[in-house]
């Protein structure tokens, strides 16, 4: 069965200063990796996927993330946060391999930003 | 830029109740979803639709709901008779199909359900 652990539930930045929120993911086989985000009382938005083609994928507003199969890890960075980055982010990840197509979520990364 | 909507953004209901929550997805999208979420806990799975029909639900998606298409563009998740533990915000969500699973789902802004 697949799941996904985001290590931390809050994380707290300055304006300016580089974001990590982290991810880990148990799969069977080969998996699709997604981040989303959550602003207050809005839907949920794609920011970034991984679909087994290359390892770093860039979403926007300046996220990216790296697939590393070794560490079983999907951690989404940005070089310098700002203070419209302040939302709630989400770790999913999809098993292609199962042929299903229902979305397994993290618990979720509050992510503050600082002035 | 076509958006999932969710009507209505928040519905309050007394217990035993039926309640029916009424997403459109984007309109070129074949599969449609919900999921739920329960305050201070994970997004979950509820269902998904295709093709008419349910094409794989969770152990959650008991007897007591039920989805329909009853037009070319609404999809609809109904809860037959509302428990206390109904309470959550619900999520619609709807995807293309590119024949490998990798789709992207594209997530209305919710539903917040509150069981009296």
């Amino acid at each position: 069965a697949q799941s996904v652990t985001q290590l931390d539930s809050h994380v707290s930045v300055s304006e300016g200063t580089p974001v990590l929120l982290r991810c880990n993911y148990s799969s069977s086989y080969s998996p699709s990796l997604f981040w989303y985000v959550q602003h207050p009382n809005k839907g949920l938005q794609l920011l970034l996927k991984y679909t087994s083609a290359a390892t770093l994928v860039k979403g926007i507003n300046g996220f990216e993330a790296e697939f590393k199969k070794s560490e079983t890890s999907f951690h989404l960075t940005k070089p310098s946060a700002h203070m419209s980055d302040a939302a709630e982010y989400f770790c999913v990840v999809s098993d292609v391999s199962t042929g299903r197509r229902a979305l397994t979520f993290g618990s979720g990364t509050r992510l503050q930003v600082q002035p | 830029e076509p958006e999932v909507t969710q009507t209505p953004s928040h519905q309050v209901t007394q217990m035993g109740q039926e309640v029916i929550l009424r997403c459109v997805p984007i309109s070129n999208h074949l599969y449609f979803y919900w999921y739920r979420q329960i305050l201070g806990q994970k997004v979950e799975f509820l269902v998904s639709f295709y093709n008419n029909e349910i094409s794989e639900k969770s152990e959650i998606f008991d007897d007591q709901f039920s989805v329909e298409r009853p037009d070319g563009s609404n999809f609809t998740l109904k809860i037959r008779s509302t428990k206390l533990e109904d309470s959550a915000m619900y999520f619609c969500a709807s995807s293309d199909i590119t024949g490998s699973f990798q789709e992207t789902q594209y997530f209305g802004p919710g539903t917040r359900l509150l069981v009296l």
